[in-house]
């Protein structure tokens, strides 16, 4: 079946510290990658995604994620984190070569950032 | 912000309540999401309406029936629900590519309670 891991549930770093958030999927076709963030209250919002090109690829907020076909992975990396990037991280995988389908989630990633 | 627009964004009901969220968004997008989300937990798709019509439906029980009026409303009617129905209910909304590649925007949701 068709699925979504992320491997850190929950993690604590320091300000300044690098991140990288591990994500891995488990299908040999078509995927199209998204990493969403979840800050306290507020809605889903989408750091990056990848669909094709160059498999490094650049969001908002500093942050940037590569794919490795290979590895079936698609890791969130950023190189130095701020006490404001505390949230709930998703990576999610569209398992479709086409048209409207849904998100698959990871279980999420629980980010904290200590002052 | 967010541009999909979520209503009520709390809802207490009874089990034999009838009650219906609704969710509105003026991106043009033609595809439109309904995803549950318990605490602590990743969002699980429930609904998808492409061009307004209902394209998935994962399994989801009759009490909850989605609606799609035109192609800026989506309604998810609730009716004689369970107690594990409480949860944050997630409306989003894309645009529709061959490629299956455009993200999704989400609401906020609505939070329900099931008494």
């Amino acid at each position: 079946a068709q699925s979504v891991s992320q491997h850190n549930h929950h993690v604590i770093l320091s300000e300044a510290a690098s991140l990288e958030l591990g994500c891995n999927y488990s299908y040999g076709g078509t995927v199209n990658l998204f990493w969403y963030v979840q800050y306290p209250g507020q809605h889903l919002q989408l750091l990056l995604k990848y669909f094709s090109g160059d498999p490094l690829v650049k969001g908002i907020k500093g942050f940037e994620a590569e794919f490795i076909k290979s590895k079936f992975s698609f890791n969130l990396r950023k190189p130095s984190v701020q006490w404001s990037d505390t949230a709930e991280y998703f990576c999610a995988v569209i398992f479709s070569g086409g048209g409207a389908d849904g998100l698959t989630f990871g279980k999420g990633t629980h980010l904290i950032i200590q002052p | 912000d967010t541009e999909v627009t979520q209503t009520p964004k709390h809802l207490v009901m009874g089990m034999t309540n009838k009650k219906s969220l609704k969710c509105e968004q003026h991106m043009g997008h033609r595809a439109m999401y309904w995803y549950k989300q318990k605490a602590k937990k990743p969002p699980e798709l429930m609904f998808v309406y492409s061009y307004e019509k209902l394209s998935i439906n994962e399994s989801v029980p009759s009490r909850f029936s989605p609606e799609c009026p035109n192609s800026s409303l989506l309604n998810l009617h609730l009716h004689a629900l369970q107690p594990e129905d409480s949860a944050l209910y997630l409306c989003a909304s894309s645009q529709i590519s061959g490629g299956g590649n455009q993200p999704q925007h989400f609401g906020d949701g609505t939070r329900l309670s099931i008494l």
